[in-house]
């Protein structure tokens, strides 16, 4: 079945900078690569995804990169803010079924 | 309504005691999933459903736990004789069934403490 890494477990940034954390997958079939920012307590949410026949997708401050000959996609956060601050799961995989990553908690600094 | 709706919100159990887990998905969503998310970790995946048929239990943990999903729409996750390692919280999310629209919506979850 797939497995997905995820990196760093932590990061925490100052206002305003950028946030980068980063994905492997092992499936090659997979094809679908969701991001969801889940804060404290609440439910996860999808805040963008791409799809393997494109490299890269940007909406806003977020921006997804996928590389699939290397198997691995990133989330870029620019400009970051304190609300940005929760925890970000990547997933990979199908329509179907997706894998999650472990999660990364993201602490923006004031 | 509006979103994924999943009762009860918190549920404690005494080991050994059965649980069922509701989940109301979106009005006409005909994917629905369950997952399981252990406190710090990612959601686990543990079955998913096409309309009324389950076609993926693969991630069900043992024979304890069951779902089932009668009628295509409201879902119900059953564990038999509850451990203590089944404590977590469990997510049911909910999606159109298209290649162009596949957000997966959750609903809040239901946080199982089995004591």
């Amino acid at each position: 079945g797939e497995n997905v890494e995820q990196h760093p477990s932590t990061l925490s940034v100052q206002e305003g900078d950028s946030a980068v954390i980063k994905c492997t997958y092992s499936d090659s079939a997979s094809n679908y690569f969701p991001w969801y920012k889940q804060e404290l307590g609440k439910r996860p949410q999808l805040i963008i995804d791409i799809r393997s026949n494109v490299g890269e997708k940007k909406d806003q401050r977020i921006a997804v990169t996928l590389n699939k000959t290397a198997k691995h996609f990133s989330l870029h956060i620019t400009e970051t803010q304190p609300e940005d601050s929760a925890v970000y799961f990547c997933a990979a995989g199908g329509y179907q079924k997706v894998t999650f990553g472990t999660g990364t908690k993201l602490q923006v600094i004031p | 309504g509006a979103g994924v709706s999943q009762s009860p919100r918190y549920k404690v159990a005494k080991r050994g005691q059965d649980v069922a887990l509701r989940c109301d998905p979106i009005s006409g969503h005909v994917s629905l999933f369950w997952y399981q998310q252990a406190l710090g970790q990612g959601p686990e995946f543990l079955t998913y459903f096409q309309n009324e048929a389950q076609l993926d239990k693969s991630g069900l943990p043992s024979d304890r736990f069951f779902a089932e999903r009668p009628e295509g729409s409201v879902s119900t996750l059953k564990i038999q004789r509850t451990q203590q390692e089944d404590s977590a919280v469990y997510l049911c999310a909910s999606s159109p069934w298209t290649e162009q629209n596949t957000e997966a919506f959750f609903g809040q979850g239901t946080r199982l403490t089995v004591v």
